[in-house]
């Protein structure tokens, strides 16, 4: 089974800090997602990746940044978050490449900025 | 541009009954499309892949279909129980690596 961890559930932060999303996916997938879901709406993609130290913007980038050292691992880095980057955030991995390109998601990491 | 739609927005049944949920895309250029459910303050679960060369998927007592020339998904459900209560979105790619999702069907199964 495709397992996809994030490294926290619930995180608090204020207002300027610096925040750090990191998710691990253990399929060797070539792929990985960040995406933000927000009452109405619906899932948004923030950045993705394709490779190992490749990535490329999604509709909504602004405000953040992804680091891809290693291909299991993809983080979303807040420089200096605020009250509107309050959400729910969702990482996802797919491969192979040339397959499906079936999408699985890890269990979310619901961001409150203070 | 793809746009994807679900309706209804939301959908209460009772326990027992077969039901249908809908998905309508505007561009049949498809990939693959994919079903999910997802459970209040979770993540998403991945149900049924359709690639763009098959008709339907079946897992359980899930059954996907996809038409492409009528821009059309649909996921049944048979035998309904409170337990499928959750959030179902379906998402597609064109083959680039971007899905585009749908907003979802919010069902509710009554005991």
């Amino acid at each position: 089974d495709v397992k996809v961890t994030q490294s926290s559930r619930y995180l608090v932060k204020r207002t300027g800090e610096k925040v750090f999303l990191e998710c691990v996916q253990d399929m060797d997938h070539e792929n990985m997602f960040w995406y933000r879901q927000d009452p109405g709406l619906g899932l948004r993609l923030i950045y993705f990746s394709y490779d190992v130290k490749m990535k490329e913007k999604g509709d909504i980038p602004e405000g953040y940044s992804v680091s891809r050292e290693k291909k299991e691992r993809f983080s979303l880095i807040l420089e200096s978050a605020s009250t509107n980057q309050t959400s729910m955030y969702l990482c996802a991995s797919s491969g192979p490449r040339g397959g499906p390109n079936e999408q699985f998601f890890g269990p979310g990491t619901r961001l409150t900025v203070l | 541009k793809q746009e994807v739609t679900q309706i209804p927005a939301a959908l209460s049944v009772p326990e027992g009954e077969n039901l249908v949920l809908n998905c309508s895309f505007t561009d049949s250029a498809i990939y693959n499309l994919q079903w999910f459910r997802q459970d209040p303050g979770k993540g998403l679960t991945s149900l049924l892949l359709i690639q763009s060369s098959q008709r339907e998927q079946t897992s359980g007592r899930l059954n996907a279909s996809l038409d492409k020339s009528s821009g059309r998904s649909t996921l049944y459900i048979a035998a309904s129980q409170p337990g499928d209560s959750a959030t179902y979105l379906c998402a597609l790619t064109s083959g680039t690596y971007k899905y585009i999702f749908g907003t979802g069907t919010r069902l509710k199964v009554l005991a």
